[in-house]
């Protein structure tokens, strides 16, 4: 069974600063992963998606790796912002099409300050 | 072009009453999924449906049954609800990667 794991739970850093995200996967049959962002008490956004067959994206100010073969992605958030604050989830989708079912992670909360 | 929209967005329900969540998107997507979020067990999903026709459980069907209406719609209702089914619930599609909608926020008294 696909366990997905993001660390640290909770993360505090002064605006501006540059952070990485964790999010690690044991079973590395995936046909992708996806970033999450979660404002308390709003539906998810996506901010990234990777094919298994890629080893980033990029998107503005975020940017996302995976290492499939190690089972983790990581999400670089540069210059960080108070509007970067909230609760950021990785999924992923196996690889077995007609189970398209993702895992999620329990997140991190992230919490920029001004 | 709205995604997934969910409704309605909050809903107090007595022990033992039934209800309806309603889902629907206009992405043209085949696959969509009922997830529900707690506190510390993250989201976990109630069931999909792969296509128009087909309906699967997923990891907590238990008290939950759905209706894929067509296309566009996938239903979720609770038939006799309970305490424990007091939560977020979060309707999405695939294609490509999910789209989710902004949930619903259930309380059973």
């Amino acid at each position: 069974k696909q366990e997905v794991t993001q660390i640290p739970a909770a993360l505090s850093v002064p605006e501006g600063e540059n952070l990485v995200l964790n999010c690690s996967f044991t079973d590395s049959a995936i046909y992708n992963l996806q970033w999450f962002r979660q404002d308390p008490g709003k539906g998810l956004t996506s901010l990234l998606l990777i094919q298994s067959s890629q080893r980033e994206q990029t998107s503005g100010r975020l940017n996302a790796s995976l290492d499939k073969s190690s089972g983790r992605s990581t999400l670089y958030i540069a210059a960080s912002q108070p509007g970067d604050s909230a609760t950021y989830l990785c999924a992923v989708l196996p690889s077995n099409f007609g189970n398209e079912k993702l895992t999620f992670g329990t997140g991190t909360r992230l919490t920029i300050i001004p | 072009n709205a995604g997934v929209t969910q409704t309605p967005k909050f809903q107090v329900l007595k022990t033992g009453q039934s209800m309806t969540l309603q889902c629907a998107q206009d992405m043209n997507h085949n696959s969509m999924y009922w997830y529900r979020q707690d506190p510390g067990m993250g989201l976990r999903l109630i069931y999909y449906s792969a296509s128009e026709g087909t309906t699967d459980k997923g990891e907590v069907p238990n008290g939950y049954n759905v209706s894929r209406l067509n296309k566009r719609e996938f239903s979720l209702r609770l038939e006799s609800a309970a305490p424990s089914q007091t939560s977020v619930y979060f309707c999405a599609s695939y294609w490509n990667g999910y789209t989710f909608g902004s949930g619903t926020r259930l309380t059973v008294v």
